[in-house]
């Protein structure tokens, strides 16, 4: 079974500022997805960025980027010129690639702060 | 596009009663998910649907659990007699079948509390 781990329960960061945000995760498969997704104090979660597992290239969102090893099985967050609008929740999920949209494999969560 | 809504928003219940939680996805959206989220954790997998058909079922997911999407349109999430454990964010999420970029969008939940 796959499993998500995000070891930083919660990160504080100072406005105008960048903030990184780990993620790793374990599976047998070679081709699956990744995300990050966003869940602010009392509304849903939305989705900030996504990765495939066969592009080689990190994707990027405006502010936000990623930082994808595929033999390390890390896939960190990047948060640049960090707002107030960014202090959420933040998980890290997992989705295997076979059969469709399958469900996700999330992690326990880092709580983001923005200081202002 | 209107979202995933979901109701009701919150649910307070006694132990032993019986509570249902509906989901209405975005609208052409074949499949449809249930999750779990309690405090301090990640959502967790709970069952999901294509059109009307169930085709997973977490090991979460007990017999006091059943969850339904007849017409495969909205979906249902019954527990019957609940238990103080089952206190919860209960999460609904839609995308398309396939397509590696079809996203999950996820509802604003339900928050059971069980006394």
């Amino acid at each position: 079974a796959q499993t998500v781990t995000q070891s930083q329960p919660e990160m504080s960061v100072q406005e105008a500022e960048t903030v990184t945000l780990s993620c790793t995760y374990d599976t047998s498969e070679s081709d699956y997805y990744l995300f990050w997704y966003k869940q602010p104090p009392s509304r849903q979660m939305i989705l900030v960025i996504r990765q495939e597992a066969y592009k080689q290239q990190n994707a990027t969102e405006n502010r936000f980027s990623v930082n994808f090893q595929k033999a390390a099985k890390s896939f960190s967050l990047k948060i640049s010129d960090s707002q107030l609008g960014d202090a959420a929740m933040y998980f890290c999920a997992y989705r295997s690639a076979n059969s469709g949209n399958t469900p996700l494999v999330f992690g326990k969560g880092t709580r983001l702060s923005v200081i202002a | 596009d209107t979202g995933v809504s979901q109701n009701p928003r919150h649910k307070i219940t006694k132990r032993g009663q019986n509570v249902t939680f509906r989901c209405d996805p975005i609208s052409e959206h074949n499949r449809l998910y249930w999750y779990r989220q309690t405090l301090g954790q990640g959502p967790e997998f709970l069952t999901y649907f294509q059109n009307e058909a169930q085709l997973e079922k977490s090991r979460l997911l007990s017999d006091r659990f059943s969850a339904e999407r007849p017409k495969g349109s909205f979906s249902t999430l019954e527990i019957q007699r609940t238990e103080q454990g089952d206190s919860a964010m209960y999460l609904c999420a839609s995308s398309r079948l396939a397509g590696a970029r079809n996203e999950q969008f996820f509802g604003p939940g339900t928050r059971l509390t069980v006394l």
